[in-house]
């Protein structure tokens, strides 16, 4: 059961652009979202986050927007820039004694920008 | 400050031995996530420690086991390797024993069972 998902593989686009990247979730206990970015043999790199009482959260080039009600975030890096390039996983945490430590992942959208 | 670090970063074992995996998190941080990430399941989630008490378990076989210290310096352990185990290991380290806590992962450790 696939809690958290990034249906899209893959982006690309050009240099300068926007980015946007989705991401939707179902577990309606899930309160709290980050954006992680991940270069192959590295560990991922924590972006931004976002708690469920905002609907936005900025951080330089990376906004983070939230949609409550349609269980639906997404990421938006502008303008996108070549380093950018790498895999971007959307992770959600849920309140609760059972999810100590615990993000749970969706399977990543490979972001390639082009010069 | 120090990232997360995490040793050995490559390992190479064959079916049915044991295996060991270390990670040191950031200073001041005292819990520590362990997640397991392959082609096909992408990033799951292992286990959690806090003050070296296992706080939270991923769905994973019991070979899978892990300890933390008194430094919050934790080990994993994989007993009875299977091939299926080949996989990437990520620590992640957080401040606080909350839920809401970003992590911050360590390189990883690269684990190819033969």
């Amino acid at each position: 059961d696939q809690q958290v998902k990034q249906n899209s593989p893959s982006l690309s686009v050009q240099e300068g652009r926007i980015s946007i990247l989705n991401c939707d979730y179902t577990n309606s206990m899930f309160d709290y979202f980050l954006w992680y970015k991940k270069y192959p043999a590295e560990g991922p790199t924590f972006l931004i986050s976002i708690s469920s009482i905002k609907d936005k959260n900025e951080d330089g080039r990376f906004t983070v927007f939230l949609n409550k009600s349609a269980k639906h975030l997404s990421l938006h890096i502008v303008p996108s820039q070549p380093g950018d390039s790498a895999v971007y996983f959307c992770a959600a945490s849920a309140a609760g004694g059972t999810s100590y430590g615990k993000l749970t992942f969706g399977q990543g959208t490979i972001l390639t920008v082009h010069p | 400050k120090a990232g997360v670090t995490q040793t050995p970063r490559y390992l190479i074992k064959t079916r049915g031995q044991q295996v060991t995996l270390s990670c040191s998190p950031i200073s001041g941080h005292r819990s520590v996530s362990w997640y397991q990430q392959t082609p096909g399941q992408g990033l799951q989630f292992l286990f959690e420690y806090f003050s070296e008490t296992q706080r939270n378990k991923g769905n994973f076989p019991g070979r899978f086991s892990g300890r933390q210290f008194s430094n919050s310096r934790s080990e994993m352990n994989v007993s009875t390797l299977e091939l299926g185990d080949s996989a990437l290991y990520l620590c992640a380290s957080s401040l606080a024993p909350g839920y809401n806590n970003e992590q911050f992962f360590g390189p990883g450790t690269r684990l190819t069972v033969l």
